[in-house]
């Protein structure tokens, strides 16, 4: 597709279960990145990939929380016995990162997974 | 400054004013410093993103300022329209990261015009 797309959308689920965020990035962007936010709280970064590799995985909140890549390609975070402070918006983000250049270092974001822990 | 810290938290303006916002970064190890518009129902939309101290960018009616010396860049708009009602967030990367997307991002700044 054209953009970065995210799925679901939304996702309601109950204290407990494990659910399943899934990223298909941009064509060709080799760099993927989760992040979330929280009511009240700015963007906050989880991971990065750079292909099917994570070089920096700092930002996962606990070892509940995990990612994987494959293919280069789609994203999923998986977020195992969910608490009700995992409640937030997850958003996705691919960028091109060729050379060291401005423009190829945006990041381009899908419309996000809102996640609601009851 | 420890943390990328974002004013006003919100505002409120009449079609066709001028508005700025200010964000203030950690000076040290400043690697590049991100702008986006997120409006609502939609997915954060990169406006700039600037490396140099004193470069300044323009896209349409909006455009930024970056002073990496003193940890400040400000975003203008220029005879704002209703269209342009969104949150803008500002990032910063740091030198010495893992990889140029690895942001920290302020709270944002949420805009509102009014017709």
């Amino acid at each position: 597709g054209a953009g970065v797309s995210q799925s679901p959308s939304n996702k309601v689920t109950e204290k407990g279960k494990d659910v399943e965020l899934r990223c298909d990035p941009i064509s060709g962007h080799t760099a993927l990145y989760w992040y979330r936010q929280s009511l009240g709280q700015g963007l906050e970064f989880l991971i990065y990939f750079q292909g099917n590799s994570a070089p920096d995985k700092s930002g996962l909140p606990s070892d509940r929380f995990s990612a994987e890549r494959t293919g280069g390609s789609v994203s999923t975070l998986t977020i195992q016995r969910t608490q009700q402070e995992d409640s937030a918006v997850y958003l996705c983000a691919s960028s091109l990162v060729v050379a060291r250049e401005e423009d190829n270092e945006k990041l381009f974001f899908g419309s996000g997974t809102q996640l609601s822990v009851l | 400054i420890l943390n990328v810290e974002q004013s006003p938290q919100s505002l409120h303006v009449q079609e066709g004013d001028s508005t700025n916002f200010t964000c203030s970064f950690p000076s040290s190890n400043f690697y590049a410093l991100h702008w986006y518009r997120w409006e609502t129902a939609k997915s954060p939309e990169a406006l700039f993103v600037m490396t140099l101290n004193g470069d300044e960018k323009k896209k349409g009616r909006i455009s930024a300022t970056l002073n990496t010396k003193e940890g400040y860049s400000y975003l203008y708009i220029k005879g704002s329209q209703p269209e342009d009602s969104a949150t803008y967030l500002c990032a910063h990367a740091h030198a010495g990261g893992t990889s140029y997307g690895k942001l920290t991002f302020g709270q944002g700044t949420i805009l509102t015009v009014h017709p």
